[in-house]
C-alpha cells in the first residue's frame, strides 16, 4: 500500500537559515511526488513536482528512489516561507498526502 | 475564473443533522476530490470523481456521500452526523486524475456539536 511519512510536525528555522523539510514514501510502482503548500488564509496550492525538477520560490525536491525520499530544500528561508508543507504521492486518480511539517521562519 | 468555490465557509450541526457541501469548478476539469483535513493528519480522501458520471471512495468514505452532478459540481452529504466528522473539508479539482496538478476551493469548516 503506498504511504507518505513527514516526520516532522513542526519546524522552527531562522530566517537566512536553511530549511529541509522531510518526506518519505512507499509504493510499488513509479512514484509521482509533489509538493504542496497552504499559507495562511490562503488556499493549498502546488509548489512543485519531481517530475519537472524546477526550482519554485527556491526550493528543490529530489527524489531518492533508493532512500524513497523526496525531502524539500531551500539554503536561505524567508519569512514569507512560513506555511503548511503537504507532500504528496499520486496513483491512479488520487493524491496521497503526508500528515504535513508547519514551518516557521523567525525573524 | 473563480476556480474552485465551496459554500458553505462555516457550518455547525447537531449530532444526527444532516447536510450537504456544495462545490463548483470552472476550469472544466474531469476529475474532482473532497478530502478532510484534521491536525496531526494530513488531508485524507473521502470520496472522488475521475470523471462526470463516476465516483469512487477514497481512503475514509464512512458516513458521507456523494454526487456528481455534473461536469462543474461535486456535492458531499452527511446524512447523520457525528463529532468525528468535525473537520475541514477541502474540494478539489484536476484536469484528469493522476500526476495531474489539483486546485483547491477555500474549504469548509463545519463543527458537529
Amino acid at each position: 500500500a503506498q504511504r507518505v511519512t513527514q516526520p516532522e510536525k513542526l519546524l522552527s528555522v531562522f530566517k537566512g537559515a536553511p530549511v529541509e523539510l522531510k518526506c518519505n514514501y512507499s509504493y510499488s510502482g513509479s512514484p509521482e511526488l509533489f509538493w504542496y503548500v497552504q499559507y495562511s488564509r490562503q488556499r493549498l496550492q502546488l509548489l512543485l513536482r519531481h517530475i519537472s525538477r524546477e526550482s519554485i520560490k527556491g526550493f528543490t525536491a529530489d527524489l531518492n528512489k533508493g532512500e524513497t525520499s523526496f525531502h524539500l530544500k531551500k539554503p536561505f528561508a524567508q519569512e514569507e516561507d512560513s506555511a503548511m508543507y503537504y507532500c504528496a504521492l499520486a496513483n491512479d486518480y488520487k493524491l496521497s498526502f503526508g500528515a504535513g511539517t508547519t514551518v516557521t521562519v523567525r525573524a | 475564473n473563480a476556480g474552485v468555490t465551496q459554500t458553505p465557509k462555516f457550518q455547525v450541526l447537531k449530532t444526527g443533522q444532516s447536510m450537504t457541501l456544495q462545490c463548483a469548478q470552472d476550469m472544466n476539469h474531469n476529475s474532482m476530490y473532497w478530502y478532510r483535513q484534521d491536525p496531526g493528519m494530513g488531508l485524507r480522501l473521502i470520496y472522488y470523481s475521475a470523471s462526470e458520471g463516476t465516483t469512487d471512495k477514497g481512503e475514509v468514505p464512512n458516513g458521507y456521500n456523494v454526487s456528481r452532478l455534473n461536469k462543474r459540481e461535486f456535492s458531499l452529504r452527511l446524512e447523520s452526523a457525528a463529532p468525528s466528522q468535525t473537520s475541514v473539508y477541502f474540494c478539489a479539482s484536476s484536469l484528469a486524475g493522476g500526476p495531474n496538478e489539483q486546485f483547491f476551493g477555500p474549504g469548509t469548516r463545519l463543527t458537529v456539536l
